[in-house]
């Protein structure tokens, strides 16, 4: 089974500074996706970036971007140039495709606050 | 395209009584995921559809929660006899074809049992 452990519960960030979310996971599979999505409060989750495992280069999508250590199993989420609207719950997440079912599994997740 | 919809949003029941939950993914997904997600942790995968058929629960899903998905579109999820530990947001995803695609969410239904 897969485990995935974000081990920052908060963090705050001023705006326009740069901030990285921490994220490692434990599997025996070579081929698998990791995922950042964002949850605001009350409202519904959305994807920020996705990372194929088999990509050496690192995912970008605007001013997020991640670092993906496949040896080290770590997947760190940088946002640069944080603005008010990014303050939201962030889950990093697994996930192993599988034709018979393939289910994400979830950190524990990061709260950021995006201070003005 | 108008994303995954989620109904009720909100549900107050007391101890003891059956709700039921619908979730109406992302027009021409045939894969279909339920989660649950308690107060400050991630989701937790509950079960899967892939068209109408049911392919993978979670111990997580007792006998008392039934999913379905009859037609291969919308999909249902009931829970009987509920307890107060099954207070959560009650997420639904959907995805396209492939097993790699993106699965999108829905804005989940939050249940509470008093």
């Amino acid at each position: 089974a897969q485990t995935v452990t974000q081990s920052q519960p908060e963090m705050s960030v001023q705006e326009a500074e740069t901030v990285t979310l921490s994220c490692t996971y434990d599997t025996s599979e070579n081929n698998y996706y990791l995922f950042w999505y964002k949850q605001p409060p009350s409202r519904q989750m959305i994807l920020v970036i996705r990372q194929e495992a088999y990509k050496q280069q690192n995912a970008t999508e605007n001013r997020f971007s991640v670092n993906f250590q496949k040896a080290a199993k770590s997947f760190s989420l940088k946002i640069s140039d944080s603005q008010l609207g990014d303050t939201a719950m962030y889950f990093c997440a697994f996930m192993k495709p599988d034709n018979a079912g393939n289910m994400l599994t979830f950190g524990g997740g990061t709260r950021l606050m995006v201070k003005p | 395209d108008t994303g995954v919809s989620q109904d009720p949003r909100h549900k107050i029941t007391k101890r003891g009584q059956n709700v039921t939950f619908r979730c109406d993914p992302i027009s021409e997904h045939n894969r279909l995921y339920w989660y649950r997600q308690t107060l400050g942790q991630g989701p937790e995968f509950l079960t899967y559809f892939q068209n109408e058929a049911q392919l993978e629960k979670s111990r997580l899903l007792s006998d008392r929660f039934s999913a379905e998905r009859p037609k291969g579109s919308f999909s249902t999820l009931e829970i009987q006899r509920t307890e107060q530990g099954d207070s959560a947001m009650y997420l639904c995803a959907s995805s396209a074809r492939s097993s790699t695609d993106t699965q999108y969410f829905g804005p989940g239904t939050r249940l509470t049992v008093l």
